[in-house]
């Protein structure tokens, strides 16, 4: 059981804005800033958000992220057949001393 | 930047793995390196990191007692040793650079992953 929560999936149509949540507590995401990986079927995870709203410069800037409270969203504007992946958040958790992930939510593209 | 790990591993029950990590493009002592492990279909799951600096580590509870992370800088290399193997290990395992700024960490990039299959 993941500490932070997901949506198992999330599914959109070509040029649809897609929005994934994050869930957690006040001792991760509450806390401490939240990282987004997208992984494709057979590889490592690669970064695509960090430090909540963060793009490193090979990131379109389709992907956007945010966070308020204990929660985060990370956001894929003009959804292409290519953002098919899995997509996990991150935190560093001060109670657990260590880094958490999210369950995942695959994205498909209708 | 690079990190390439080592190939595919099938071990018995009880045994034990050590998967190494080498690092090229950057200056090795500078960035620490977590592993992260993901069974099949599964998500990830972190197990812990160690600065290649200082050698010193810090594990997920889970894992403590039964995982060793060293390094030798001589090679750029890290190494992950995981004992006392069970069917529930099998995964892929991943190494992966920490980055920071101010209070923000995240990993960047990761290695391919290596397969470690525990079977009888």
């Amino acid at each position: 059981q993941s500490v932070l929560t997901q949506p198992p999936s999330a599914s959109g149509t070509p040029g649809q804005r897609l929005t994934i949540s994050c869930s957690g507590s006040s001792s991760n995401i509450g806390t401490n800033t939240v990282n987004w990986y997208r992984q494709l079927p057979g590889t490592a995870p690669k970064l695509l958000i960090y430090s909540n709203n963060q793009r490193p410069s090979w990131v379109p800037d389709r992907f956007s992220g945010s966070k308020s409270g204990t929660s985060a969203s990370l956001a894929i504007s003009g959804l292409q057949s290519e953002d098919e992946a899995d997509y996990y958040c991150a935190a560093w958790d001060d109670s657990l001393n260590g880094f958490v992930f999210g369950n995942g939510a695959k994205v498909t593209v209708l | 930047v690079l990190l390439v790990q080592s190939g595919a591993e099938v071990k018995k029950p009880g045994a034990s793995v050590k998967v190494s990590c080498r690092a090229s493009g950057y200056t090795f002592t500078d960035y620490s390196i977590h592993w992260v492990r993901q069974a099949p279909g599964q998500g990830l799951e972190w197990m812990g990191w160690i600065n290649p600096n200082s050698g010193g580590t810090n594990y997920a509870q889970k894992f403590q007692g039964r995982v060793t992370m060293t390094r030798d800088t001589s090679i750029s290399t890290t190494y992950m040793e995981l004992s006392r193997l069970t069917s529930g290990d099998t995964a892929v395992y991943y190494c992966a650079r920490e980055l920071t700024l101010t209070t923000s960490r995240w990993f960047d990039p990761w290695g391919q992953g290596t397969l470690v299959t525990v079977s009888s």
